[in-house]
């Protein structure tokens, strides 16, 4: 079984300029999330999706970053402008409902100079 | 404040013995646990859980116990392998809300030949 697939893997940017990420779920998990995790921190929840809602944005920086699950599978994660403090790992999980274990993608590691 | 944490940024240990793990948690509405372990440059991959009905859970080498009367976790690993070099993350959430997990920062273990 094909775990959840994350692209890119790294992405270096200057400041200001847009970036996005994707992920594409393992098949038939319905909830979907992006974590980012800063260096030597654990996972921190973004958003969390149900199919195509946002049940959870409650941790997402709304005025640069966006996110969207067009038809309940895969998912983007973007944000405009990039500033230095983005530079993290962007990580994108899914479960067969939010009740189940959340498998892990391997990242994207953005560093933003 | 950290809702999680985990005290120890490393741990370093000899092929064979013991490796015991420690995570704390100050939110005494959490009552479902788990470890993921991580592996450079991939994502987090689950490794145990344990719920607050119970103060032991049991996986092959991999054991952990929970003191909720402490607010405390502990992950053993008997007898450890070299392969178990990874960070561990300790992770808390409200079950029934278990898509919300809380990391902690993480512990880095080495196991020496």
């Amino acid at each position: 079984e094909a775990g959840v697939v994350q692209s890119p893997r790294y992405k270096i940017i200057e400041k200001k300029q847009p970036v996005a990420f994707w992920c594409n779920p393992i098949s038939g998990h319905n909830t979907l999330y992006w974590y980012r995790q800063n260096l030597g921190q654990g996972p921190e929840l973004l958003i969390r999706y149900e199919n195509e809602e946002a049940v959870d944005d409650s941790q997402l920086p709304k005025d640069r970053f966006s996110a969207e699950r067009l038809k309940g599978v895969d998912s983007t994660l973007k944000i405009q402008p990039a500033e230095l403090g983005d530079s993290a790992v962007y990580l994108c999980a899914s479960s067969l409902d939010r009740t189940a274990g959340q498998f892990f993608g391997p990242g994207t590691r953005l560093t933003v100079l | 404040d950290q809702q999680v944490k985990q005290n120890s940024p490393s741990l370093s240990v000899q092929e064979g013995r013991i490796s015991i793990l420690n995570c704390d948690y100050t939110n005494s509405m959490f009552d479902y646990f788990l470890w993921y372990k991580k592996y450079p440059a991939e994502g987090p991959t689950f490794l145990i859980s344990i719920s607050s009905i119970k103060d032991k859970n049991e996986d092959g080498r991999f054991t952990v116990f929970l003191n909720k009367s402490a607010k405390h976790l502990s992950l053993h690993i008997v007898p450890s392998q070299p392969g178990d070099s990874a960070v561990y993350f300790c992770a808390a959430a409200v079950q029934g809300g278990s898509e919300k997990l809380v990391f902690g920062k993480g512990t880095k273990l080495t196991v020496n030949p």
